[in-house]
């Protein structure tokens, strides 16, 4: 059973705030949210992760919902180099086994 | 510092023959993870290593599939006879032991043909 839902496609104007939504709604409290991403023809890329409070490294933000419900990465000036399927992953702490589920295709356009 | 490596990048063989994927993890990392893509779809684990055990192998299709990781630094992922259902992407990924943050090479596109 896929434990998120992530729409398949989204489109982000170059230079704007890319906004990717993800719920999984039965999160247990000792779950994380994982994001990575994969650009064309290479292997995913870790992103951030986040438990319960917002997240924010160079490369992205992290929004979790209090009832952590829900969450989303946001990148806060698209480039054309961000185009990629962005993935978002709930799983225990150490838990080897990612399931990766189909992602999100975001696509940033000039 | 250098990422994981992967060869061949691409592989194209008719069905039956053997194929043998090889991975050099990145340095100092002694967990190790081979990743089956289709197309169109997320990584799926096919076996993890932790230094040169097989710690998870549960989704590696045994009757035709195998691999090894001897001295606990680079794999080697062997499928035979290939089907044609085996073409994908082949992805291996290494990270400081147990830890989510894994880092993946570019993956190694099977096409049987």
């Amino acid at each position: 059973d896929a434990k998120t839902t992530q729409p398949t496609s989204m489109d982000c104007a170059e230079g704007r705030a890319a906004n990717l939504p993800c719920n999984h709604s039965t999160i247990s409290g000792n779950e994380y949210v994982y994001w990575y991403r994969q650009i064309h023809s290479q292997g995913p890329q870790y992103i951030i992760h986040g438990l319960k409070n917002n997240e924010t490294n160079e490369m992205a933000s992290l929004i979790i919902t209090e009832d952590r419900k829900s969450s989303t990465l946001i990148l806060p000036h698209a480039t054309l180099r961000d185009t990629a399927v962005y993935y978002c992953i709930v799983c225990l702490a150490l838990e080897v086994d990612m399931r990766f589920g189909a992602g999100t295709r975001l696509t940033v356009k000039p | 510092e250098a990422g994981v490596v992967q060869s061949p990048r691409y592989k194209i063989i008719e069905k039956k023959q053997p194929v043998a994927f090889w991975c050099n993890p990145i340095s100092g990392h002694n967990t190790l993870y081979w990743y089956l893509q289709n197309l169109g779809q997320g990584p799926e684990l096919l076996i993890r290593y932790e230094n040169e055990e097989a710690v998870d192998d549960s989704q590696l299709p045994k009757d035709r599939f195998s691999a090894e990781r001897l001295k606990g630094v680079d794999s080697t992922l062997k499928i035979q006879p290939a089907e044609l259902g085996d073409s994908a992407v082949y992805l291996c990924a290494s990270s400081l032991v147990r830890a989510n943050e894994q880092f993946f090479g570019p993956g190694t596109r099977l096409t049987v043909l």
